[in-house]
């Protein structure tokens, strides 16, 4: 099947590190992608990884990708109340052709004051 | 730039209705893809756009089709809708084939319907 697998829900300190992960299903995959989603709204991208890197780091933002086991991370680092919101994986496989991209159910994050 | 534009916003209708919702790309970008989101769920991939042809589609009926102007704008038509045709529509855009690798989403039109 196609299920781009995440944790429902996350709860953490303003201040504290946040990470939501994320399991993907194909392994030809060349784009990963994380997306917020504000209530309401649609689909902000937050950063990607192509897929023969293990890690990228963007300002606030780690993305680890364990191609091995299909594993896909987003850490942010000092999270903040503004970062409240659902999180949204979604790979890319290479044969389904480009931009045709598979997500995942998304993680609703709160962060408590 | 404006960016990805949608309209409308929200929009009710009744079982059996006919939808048009249509979608603005981002300057430059040439293909448009099209996403319907539960409530609770994540995008699924309806189909795509390119050179005013479908390019790819998802798993969704014949109902759901499409259309692809000069300018790259697109229209999304749901025929004989159906009360789990409710969710979030969204349009999103992009110009891979011009070498960029991001596709940016729109706001989304919100189709209820009773």
């Amino acid at each position: 099947g196609e299920d781009v697998e995440q944790s429902l829900f996350l709860s953490v300190r303003e201040g504290d590190s946040s990470v939501i992960n994320c399991t993907y299903t194909d392994s030809s995959s060349t784009y990963l992608y994380w997306y917020k989603q504000e209530p309401g709204a649609g689909l902000q991208l937050l950063t990607y990884i192509f897929s023969n890197m293990d890690m990228k780091q963007d300002q606030r933002l780690t993305v680890l990708l364990n191609k091995k086991d299909k594993h896909l991370s987003l850490r942010i680092a000092d999270t903040q109340t503004g970062d409240s919101a659902i999180y949204f994986c979604a790979e890319e496989p290479l044969e389904t052709g480009t931009y045709k991209y598979i997500f995942g159910t998304g993680t609703r994050l709160k962060v408590l004051a | 730039d404006a960016g990805v534009t949608q309209s409308p916003t929200h929009l009710i209708k009744t079982r059996g209705q006919q939808v048009t919702l249509r979608c603005s790309p981002k300057s430059g970008h040439d293909t448009v893809s099209w996403y319907q989101q539960a409530l609770g769920q994540g995008p699924q991939f309806i189909f795509q756009y390119y050179e005013e042809e479908e390019r790819q589609r998802g798993n969704f009926p014949d109902r759901f089709s499409g259309h692809q102007f000069p300018n790259y704008s697109s229209e999304l038509n749901v025929n004989a809708l159906l009360l789990g045709d409710s969710a979030l529509y969204l349009c999103a855009s992009s110009a891979r084939d011009r070498g960029q690798d991001e596709q940016f989403f729109g706001p989304g039109t919100r189709l209820t319907v009773l």
